[in-house]
């Protein structure tokens, strides 16, 4: 199975920051990668499919990249709104990575 | 508006079974997949399993096969996921998903969770 691991664990930062966060892959998975945004106490949303596609209603600050083994997940203007956990999931096994936590600095 | 709505929170002892279920509306419940997500207490998502409504198809995680079923029915647009062998650390928050692809997954609509505590 492909394993996908996300750094780091866990982010301080501070509103208007520039973000990003990895998720490697155990082996390559072409550009079939998710990302989801999870909040406490509430059902992750899918915020990119297939590498970099924004999915509807999903602010503009929010990117993705990255290809092969090797992804990122950009958030360009960090707002309020967005402190959360964020996870990235293979697409063809569906596994997901652990999660990185983003905290307030 | 697109939603999924399960069933609500369970208590169960140790070695029993539990079924969980998801009810779809909005969309047209035969032509997505559905996924069953769980998360234990502070802790990541696990992916379980998932079900074609249109064909019954399914495919499970490796660690969970022999303990888990998907089912549908789609003459009510509800998907189950029964769980047996109960064990504490099956304690966790059940999720359903609609899954946008056979082939490739993508969540893009969730059920609002149903917790499952097993305890003695």
């Amino acid at each position: 199975d492909i394993q996908m691991t996300q750094s780091p664990s866990s982010l301080s930062a501070s509103v208007g920051d520039r973000v990003t966060i990895t998720c490697r892959a155990s082996q390559s998975i072409s550009g079939h990668l998710n990302w989801y945004q999870q909040k406490p106490g509430k059902a992750p949303n899918l915020l990119i499919y297939m590498t970099s596609n924004l999915q509807s209603g999903v602010p503009s600050r929010f990117s993705g990249s990255g290809s092969g083994t090797d992804f990122t997940l950009t958030i360009s203007s960090l707002q309020r709104e967005d402190f959360a956990t964020y996870y990235c999931q293979h697409m063809y096994g569906r596994t997901f990575g652990q999660g990185t936590k983003l905290e307030t600095k | 508006q697109v939603q999924l709505v399960q069933s609500g929170a369970e208590m169960k002892k140790p070695g029993a079974s539990v079924k969980v279920s998801c009810k779809a509306s909005g969309y047209t419940f035969t032509h997505y997949g559905v996924s069953w997500v769980r998360q234990a207490p502070g802790q990541g998502l696990e992916w379980m399993g998932w079900i074609s409504p249109n064909t019954g198809d399914t495919d499970f995680a490796q660690h969970l096969k022999g303990r888990v079923t998907m089912t549908t029915d789609p003459s009510a647009n509800t998907a189950y996921m029964e769980l047996r062998s109960l064990r504490p650390d099956d304690t966790a928050v059940y999720y359903c998903a609609r899954d946008v692809s056979i082939d490739l997954g993508a969540f893009d609509i969730w059920g609002q969770g149903t917790m499952i505590t097993v305890s003695s």
